[in-house]
């Protein structure tokens, strides 16, 4: 079975913080994704990246960025977090390159900004 | 842009009883369309993909069905149980990107 893991469930952080919200995935995919989800908005892409060291943007990149190390490793990084940063973050991976695999999804992070 | 449509918002329906699941989208030109599950606090867990050339996908009590002239798809569940109860969303896949829609909150009541 894919394990898509991510490193909180719950999250607080105070305004102006460096936030980092680390996804693993131990199936050797190609591709990763960071989306939040929010009521009323659904899930939105924030960035995806389909190798290592390589990135794009998806619909709502401002005021986040990623880094993508190792294969198995994506990282959401906001760089001074904000209020309306609060969020559900789903981290998710797919084998092949593009959209047009399964996702595979992780548990969530629930991230709090006071 | 992409925009997925999920009606109704939440559903409640009885034990046992068959039900539908509706999701439209305004463009038709896509790759595939993918049904999820999400429970209370949880992450996504992939149900069906249809792909873009196909019409319909059968796992256990559940089917879908994608018509892509018209930008609709059903998620069909027979003989609903409580353990079905969850939030259920649909996805369309552009190049590089899923979009979407807002979900359907469904209850199974024993």
């Amino acid at each position: 079975d894919v394990k898509v893991t991510q490193s909180s469930r719950y999250l607080v952080k105070r305004t102006g913080e460096k936030v980092f919200l680390e996804c693993v995935q131990d199936m050797d995919h190609e591709n990763m994704f960071w989306y939040r989800q929010d009521p009323g908005l659904g899930l939105r892409l924030i960035y995806f990246s389909y190798d290592v060291k390589m990135k794009e943007k998806g619909d709502i990149p401002e005021g986040y960025s990623v880094s993508r190390e190792k294969k198995e490793r994506f990282s959401l990084i906001l760089e001074s977090a904000s209020t309306n940063q609060t969020s559900m973050y789903l981290c998710a991976s797919s084998l092949v390159a593009g959209s047009t695999d399964t996702q595979y999804f992780g548990p969530g992070t629930r991230l709090t900004v006071l | 842009k992409q925009e997925v449509t999920q009606i109704p918002a939440a559903l409640s329906v009885p034990e046992g009883e068959n039900l539908v699941l509706n999701c439209s989208f305004t463009d038709s030109a896509i790759y595939n369309l993918q049904w999820f599950r999400q429970d209370p606090g949880k992450g996504l867990t992939s149900l069906l993909l249809i792909q873009s050339s196909q019409r319909e996908q059968t796992s256990g009590r559940l089917n879908a069905s994608l018509d892509k002239s018209s930008g609709r798809s059903t998620l069909y569940i027979a003989a609903s149980q409580p353990g079905d109860s969850a939030t259920y969303l649909c996805a369309v896949a552009g190049a590089n990107n899923l979009f979407f829609g807002t979900g359907t909150r469904l209850t199974v009541i024993p």
